[in-house]
């Protein structure tokens, strides 16, 4: 699975949207880009994937850039609950494993 | 039930000691798996099943590591001689099929502490 590079860490101000980039150049052909997102003393939770075209839940929006290069997570309206560390991930959809990176450290501050 | 089930919640152990993990996986998921996760490092994959069978246990870190699911439901991993550097949270996952990828759901894992 293709390595990914994150920013250690990222304040927010609370209301306010969360943009979190994500670097994977070696991305394949077929792998897909997913976030989870791990809040304190919980297990990683599954929050969106994409292949190559912007993709949009009730969690969060992901925009990948036509190179497939780099992806950004979006938290439109960002709550004090939403502090948590944010991991991407890049694999063959339905893979099996899921290779975590350090992951982005985000605060959400009042 | 609801989620993933992990017992129990914390462990302290001495050193030399064997643990037991407990994973209760969501009812009918096929496939399983255990993680490792050091503090303020992401999760690091031991080993996963696919029902009974454990078709892959590549990062299980020494043979002192040892896991079954021996009905395709409750998993246990299995720590012999714990050793200081054991002392980490174990997180296990599960998802309702090989192939899908909405469904993988964590367990809020087991903090093992070797003194």
């Amino acid at each position: 699975d293709a390595k990914t590079t994150q920013p250690p860490s990222m304040d927010c101000a609370e209301g306010r949207a969360a943009n979190l980039p994500c670097n994977h150049s070696t991305i394949s052909g077929n792998e897909y880009v997913y976030w989870y997102r791990q809040i304190h003393s919980q297990g990683p939770q599954y929050i969106i994937h994409g292949l190559k075209n912007n993709e949009t839940n009730e969690m969060a929006s992901l925009i990948i850039t036509e190179d497939r290069k780099s992806s950004t997570l979006i938290l439109p309206h960002a709550t004090l609950r939403d502090t948590a560390v944010y991991y991407c991930i890049v694999r063959v959809y339905a893979g099996n494993m899921l290779t975590f990176g350090g992951g982005t450290r985000l605060m959400v501050k009042p | 039930g609801a989620g993933v089930s992990q017992s129990p919640r914390y462990k302290v152990a001495k050193r030399g000691q064997d643990v037991a993990l407990r994973c209760d996986p969501i009812s009918g998921h096929v496939s399983l798996f255990w993680y490792q996760q050091a503090l303020g490092q992401g999760p690091e994959f031991l080993t996963y099943f696919q029902n009974e069978a454990q078709l892959d246990k590549s990062g299980l870190p020494s043979d002192r590591f040892f896991a079954e699911r021996p009905e395709g439901s409750v998993s246990t991993l299995k720590i012999q001689r714990t050793q200081q550097e054991d002392s980490a949270v174990y997180l296990c996952a599960s998802s309702p099929q090989e192939g899908t990828d909405y469904g993988y759901t964590f367990g809020s894992g087991t903090r093992l502490t070797v003194v």
